[in-house]
């Protein structure tokens, strides 16, 4: 059981340059999170779903997509990277309505 | 949307010393968490609050989830250096986010 499982770990992109982040969770859960972090701004929520083929936008969705055609995979998409999306992104999952999240360990990404 | 506003942004504080952060909020939540979160990691869950009045306790750690349902607390009792991390309260409230305070970051000095 590995819980919550974020690949890349870690990536560098031009500006202009795409790339999608996955997560992948074991646990069946049906709620998916993606956020990023930025120092002294705490998580803010990008994207969520709240189950297989649904998507909402958070806080800060401009620049980012979604898609979530498989129940266990949330993909983060960034068209046109820009570098103001260098941050550590974070994608989470849970159970139920009011269940915790559980964490991956995260996606240290830089825009050069 | 929700606004979290979490206090202090930092502590230093003597090993064996007691601790309190905050959290509070304009709106109402359903559901008060607390994580914390080590260098190079996620977040990990803490505490979970479900009603307000609610008064919860793992090990060190105590919270509480405000009557108003607009703020709740995080005490951990004689730190230790491993208690060294930056915590976070989250707040779930009547749509499906779930939105972070910007944490407290705890230095323990031995």
């Amino acid at each position: 059981n590995a819980g919550v499982t974020q690949t890349p770990k870690f990536r560098v992109l031009k500006t202009g340059q795409s790339m999608t982040l996955l997560c992948a969770q074991d646990m069946n859960h049906e709620y998916m999170y993606w956020y990023r972090q930025d120092p002294g701004m705490g998580l803010r929520l990008i994207h969520y779903s709240v189950g297989e083929g649904t998507t909402a936008k958070g806080e800060v969705p401009d620049g980012y997509n979604v898609s979530r055609l498989k129940k266990q995979n949330f993909l983060l998409g960034l068209e046109s990277a820009a570098p103001s999306q260098t941050s550590v992104y974070f994608c989470a999952s849970k159970r139920a309505y009011n269940s915790p999240l559980h964490f991956g360990n995260g996606t240290r990404l830089t825009v050069t | 949307g929700q606004q979290l506003n979490q206090s202090p942004q930092s502590m230093f504080i003597q090993e064996g010393e007691d601790v309190s952060m905050n959290c509070t909020s304009s709106s109402i939540f359903n559901t008060w968490l607390w994580y914390k979160q080590d260098p190079g990691e996620g977040p990990v869950l803490l505490i979970a609050l479900y009603k307000a009045g609610e008064l919860t306790s793992n090990g060190r750690l105590t919270a509480q989830f405000g009557i108003t349902r607009k703020d709740s607390f995080l005490n951990i009792s004689a730190s230790i250096p491993s208690d060294v991390g930056i915590y976070f309260c989250a707040g779930q409230g009547g749509n499906n986010d779930m939105r972070f305070g910007a944490g407290t970051r705890l230095t323990v000095k031995p």
